[in-house]
């Protein structure tokens, strides 16, 4: 299995709270993803990250920033937790672009805002 | 209209039995598709990547019809392990989309 690593895996929250999730990887891979998933929808892209401190949006971004100031770590904050932000939280890694190549999804964290 | 469109099922088969999915994408440009499989409470894993001219992995043969957008799965002699919920996915110019899936439950 891929060196992939989330954390917390498990977390409740109250609204209106900051709380920042980790994805930690071993692989050395240059790109790295957040998604969501929620029931009835696919997993929906977040950010993603192309290299150390190039981010992008993708189609669910608001409410979300994320940071990676190392090749291995990269971070999702919820500024300020809503309830429509519960849901499970996906980390993804891929050597290259994922449009060519497997990715490698770490093992999710599940978010509760109460 | 979703991009990745998916029969959520669930799809419930004796052991045995040959099972097929289906999967339609909205988005003409779409250059490269994948099935995952995610397993109860658990990641997605891939399960095999969707070639032009198809392409068979053991027991999973995969399809892909670009006139008409649409991918499919077919999965032969379904064993209980088989029990997961499948993903289409479909990559356009790195803009990556998940369907929600389709649950199969093989049952002995």
């Amino acid at each position: 299995d891929a060196g992939i690593t989330q954390s917390p895996r498990h977390k409740v929250t109250e609204t209106g709270t900051p709380v920042t999730l980790r994805c930690h990887q071993t692989e050395n891979h240059r790109y790295m993803y957040w998604y969501r998933q929620d029931p009835g929808h696919g997993l929906r892209l977040i950010h993603y990250s192309y290299g150390v401190k190039d981010t992008d949006k993708g189609e669910v971004s608001d409410g979300y920033s994320v940071s990676r100031s190392k090749t291995e770590d990269f971070l999702l904050t919820l500024e300020s937790a809503t309830s429509s932000q519960t849901s499970v939280y996906f980390c993804a890694i891929s050597p290259e672009d994922r449009s060519n190549t497997e990715a490698f999804f770490g093992q999710g964290t599940r978010l509760t805002v109460v | 209209r979703k991009e990745v469109e998916q029969d959520p099922g669930p799809f419930n088969v004796p052991e045995g039995a040959t099972v097929a999915f289906n999967c339609t994408y909205s988005n003409s440009a779409s250059q490269s598709f994948f099935w995952y499989r995610q397993d109860c409470r658990k990641e997605p894993k891939l399960l095999m990547s969707v070639y032009s001219s198809g392409n068979e992995d053991g027991r999973f043969t995969a399809q892909l019809n670009r006139a008409s957008q649409y991918i499919s799965l077919l999965i032969r002699d379904s064993k209980l392990s088989d029990s997961a919920t499948y993903l289409c996915v479909v990559n356009a110019w790195n803009d990556m989309r998940f369907g929600a899936g389709t649950r199969l439950t093989v049952k002995p």
